[in-house]
């Protein structure tokens, strides 16, 4: 079975510059997640989602953050624009719903803004 | 959510057995216990969830006393693998799903020598 799915797994971009990241869950798993980990912390969790609904978002900062969840599969994380002290690896984390299920996590996005 | 406290760092050589104490003295009733494991450049990863007493999986053993005010996270013959970033949660789900969220930590970076 595919585990998660994240990309681009390395990102450079310059401050101002809008970037994105792409997320594709285990299938089946309703529940997703994105977290935000910075250099010698753990994740924070940035945003939930239950299928197509973000049932979960007091820690996205909407000025510059948005995500999507369209069709309740796949998810996309939006920076805009991007600033310095975004340069974290952004996470990407799945589960089923309602059974008890573990967090299954990609690999991350590495992202330095320069 | 109970907040926890654990080492920032510990040390270990191959063959020993390493036990990693987390305590969290406000967990509330409904709390379980979490630990989750992550290596560098990697997404956390599920090792062992707990309510009380001792559960034992092909990974490792969750001691929980009877106040439930600490936990211990016992890995038996360390391995140079297991030198990763062990992080301990608990709120009030089963394993990180749709029940909760996740709220993680520091964690304890445990370096396995030969």
């Amino acid at each position: 079975e595919a585990g998660v799915v994240q990309s681009p797994r390395y990102k450079i971009i310059e401050k101002k510059q809008p970037v994105a990241f792409w997320c594709n869950p285990i299938s089946g798993h309703n529940t997703l997640y994105w977290y935000r980990q910075n250099l010698g912390q753990g994740p924070e969790l940035l945003i939930r989602y239950e299928n197509e609904e973000a049932v979960d978002d007091s820690q996205l900062p909407k000025d510059r953050f948005s995500a999507e969840r369209l069709k309740g599969v796949d998810s996309t994380l939006k920076i805009q624009p991007a600033e310095l002290g975004d340069s974290a690896v952004y996470l990407c984390a799945s589960s089923l719903t309602r059974t008890g299920s573990e967090q299954y996590f990609g690999p991350g996005t590495r992202l330095t803004v320069t | 959510l109970a907040k926890t406290t654990q080492p920032i760092s510990m040390d270990s050589y191959e063959g020993q057995e390493v036990n990693i104490t987390c305590s969290h003295n406000n967990i509330a009733t409904n709390d379980y216990i979490t630990w989750y494991q992550q290596f560098p450049s990697q997404g956390p990863r599920f090792i062992i969830q707990g309510y009380k007493t001792k559960v034992t999986n092909e990974v490792a053993s969750l001691f929980i006393p009877a106040d439930r005010k600490s936990s211990t996270l016992s890995l038996p013959r360390v391995s140079l693998s297991d030198t990763a970033v062990y992080y301990c949660l608990v709120g009030e789900w089963r394993y990180g799903g749709s029940q909760g969220n996740l709220i993680f930590g520091k964690g304890t970076k445990l370096s396995v020598k030969p």
